[in-house]
C-alpha cells in the first residue's frame, strides 16, 4: 500500500528555520496536507493543498513541493512550535489516504 | 460553534464489535466529506476511512488493511457519522477521531477504544 516517508525527528534552535520533508510517489499529482499535533491534543491543520495556510495559522508556516517531495517550512521556529508534524495525502487513485510516520520537531 | 463530538468507545474483547458515533454541529454536515482517523498509544496518526457527501456519491473509502472489517456510514438527518468496527483485534486499540476532510479542518477530541485479548 501507499506510503509517505518523513524523518523521525528534526531539531533546531529558536529563531532558526525548520524544514520537515515528506516523500511519496503520488505527491506530484496529489497535494499534501500538513498537521501539527502537540502532546495530548488533537491535530491542527497548518498547511493544505501543498501551500495554502488556514486562517489563524502564523505566516512563519509555509509549504512547498518539488517532484515526489513536499516540505513544511517553519521560519523563525519558536519553542511553542515543538510538536509532531504529519503530512497527509492520497495515493494516485485518490481513494486511499495515508499519513506520514510523523516528525518530532524539537526547538531548543 | 463548529464542533465534532465522538462517542461509543470502550473496552471490548478481541473478536468483538463496536460502533462509534460522531455528532457534528455548527456547519453543513450533509455537504461535508468526513474522515475517521485513529492513533494507537504513543504512535502516529492512521487514516481509517472517508465518507463522501451524498451529493458527491455518498460512497466510503477505507485504508487497505482495514477494508472488510470497518464500515463507515452517515445519517445526514442526524448530522452524525458512524464507524462500525467488527472482528476487532488488539492492534485496533487507540484513540479514534472524526474529522472533516479538507478545510475548514475540524477535529473532535476522540473516543478511546481498547481491545483486550
Amino acid at each position: 500500500s501507499y506510503e509517505l516517508t518523513q524523518p523521525p525527528s528534526v531539531s533546531v534552535s529558536p529563531g532558526q528555520t525548520a524544514r520537515i520533508t515528506c516523500s511519496g510517489d503520488a505527491l506530484p499529482k496529489k497535494y499534501p496536507f500538513w498537521y501539527q499535533q502537540k502532546s495530548g491534543q488533537a491535530p491542527v491543520l497548518v498547511i493544505y493543498e501543498d501551500t495554502k495556510r488556514p486562517s489563524g495559522i502564523p505566516e512563519r508556516f509555509s509549504g512547498s513541493s518539488s517532484g515526489t517531495m513536499a516540505t513544511l517550512t517553519i521560519s523563525g521556529a519558536q519553542v511553542g512550535d515543538e510538536a509532531d508534524y504529519y503530512c497527509f495525502s492520497a495515493d494516485s487513485s485518490g481513494h486511499h489516504w495515508v499519513f506520514g510516520g510523523g516528525t518530532k520537531l524539537t526547538v531548543l | 460553534e463548529v464542533q465534532l463530538v465522538e462517542s461509543g468507545g470502550g473496552l471490548v474483547k478481541s473478536g468483538g464489535s463496536l460502533r462509534l458515533s460522531c455528532a457534528a454541529s455548527g456547519f453543513t454536515f450533509s455537504n461535508t466529506w468526513m474522515n475517521w482517523v485513529r492513533q494507537a498509544p504513543g504512535k502516529g496518526l492512521e487514516w481509517v476511512g472517508r465518507s463522501k457527501s451524498k451529493t458527491d456519491g455518498g460512497t466510503a473509502d477505507y485504508a487497505v488493511p482495514l477494508k472488510g472489517r470497518f464500515t463507515i456510514s452517515r445519517d445526514d438527518s442526524k448530522n452524525t457519522l458512524y464507524l462500525q468496527m467488527n472482528s476487532l483485534k488488539t492492534e485496533d486499540t487507540g484513540l479514534y477521531y472524526c474529522t472533516t476532510h479538507g478545510v475548514p479542518a475540524v477535529w473532535g477530541q476522540g473516543t478511546l477504544v481498547t481491545v483486550s485479548s
